[in-house]
């Protein structure tokens, strides 16, 4: 069993609709929790970056973390077709820097 | 534009050969790191630097190697080659948790590498 799941889409929606995606992970030990778009062919672009339990907003963007159920989440509001592209969640312990990266799911928002 | 710079930027390259991939991190950072992408592992963190020090690895290969010089900037080495040995090559940086309180990594534009 990886330490993070994620579903690899890929996830298509409509231009404005509302879009989540989401991890499980099963090391209690997490507590840095990120998320990151990637382009194709690009490198990953931080987006949302949370410690430990709570929501987190930016924008369009929420990340979301429970800790008790080992899930995270992001939520893009009004998505847009320049929101297409592959997300990936990734997490630390307190006591290393090293991120784990899920698989990635791939979002394409059409018009 | 993170403010990681990687050179170059596709590398192709033969079986048995060995290449450097080279990275600079964003001003006033001291932690470098690299991962490795490629279609059937996504993205694996391979190694970290700390200020010229190694701090942690990963699944690193024993062919593989890499080093943090003085002005800070990274270098990952491959050595004899394999055709699995294809892929993306992504160097981060970031300030460590216990001096900056976050792990925020940035990411490079990454390096394509072909075995042929």
């Amino acid at each position: 069993q990886k330490e993070v799941e994620q579903d690899p889409g890929p996830l298509s929606v409509p231009e404005g609709a509302i879009v989540s995606l989401n991890c499980t992970y099963s090391n209690s030990a997490f507590q840095y929790f990120m998320w990151y778009r990637q382009y194709s062919r690009k490198g990953p672009e931080l987006l949302m970056y949370t410690y430990s339990s709570g929501n987190k907003e930016d924008g369009r963007f929420t990340a979301q973390v429970d800790k008790s159920s080992k899930y995270i989440s992001l939520f893009i509001r009004d998505s847009q077709p320049s929101d297409s592209a592959t997300y990936l969640c990734a997490m630390s312990t307190y006591n290393t820097d090293k991120l784990i990266f899920g698989t990635g799911t791939r979002l394409q928002v059409f018009p | 534009d993170s403010g990681v710079t990687q050179t170059p930027k596709h590398l192709i390259t033969a079986t048995g050969q060995r290449v450097t991939l080279r990275c600079s991190p964003r001003s006033g950072d001291l932690s470098v790191y690299w991962y490795q992408q490629s279609l059937d592992q996504g993205l694996q963190f391979l190694i970290q630097y700390y200020n010229g020090e190694e701090r942690a690895k990963g699944n690193i290969l024993e062919r593989f190697s890499a080093q943090q010089f003085p002005d800070l900037h990274s270098e990952l080495n491959l050595s004899s080659l394999e055709l699995g040995d294809s892929a993306l090559y992504f160097c981060a940086s970031s300030a460590p948790i216990r001096t900056s309180g976050s792990n925020e990594q940035f990411f490079g534009p990454g390096t394509r590498l072909t075995v042929l």
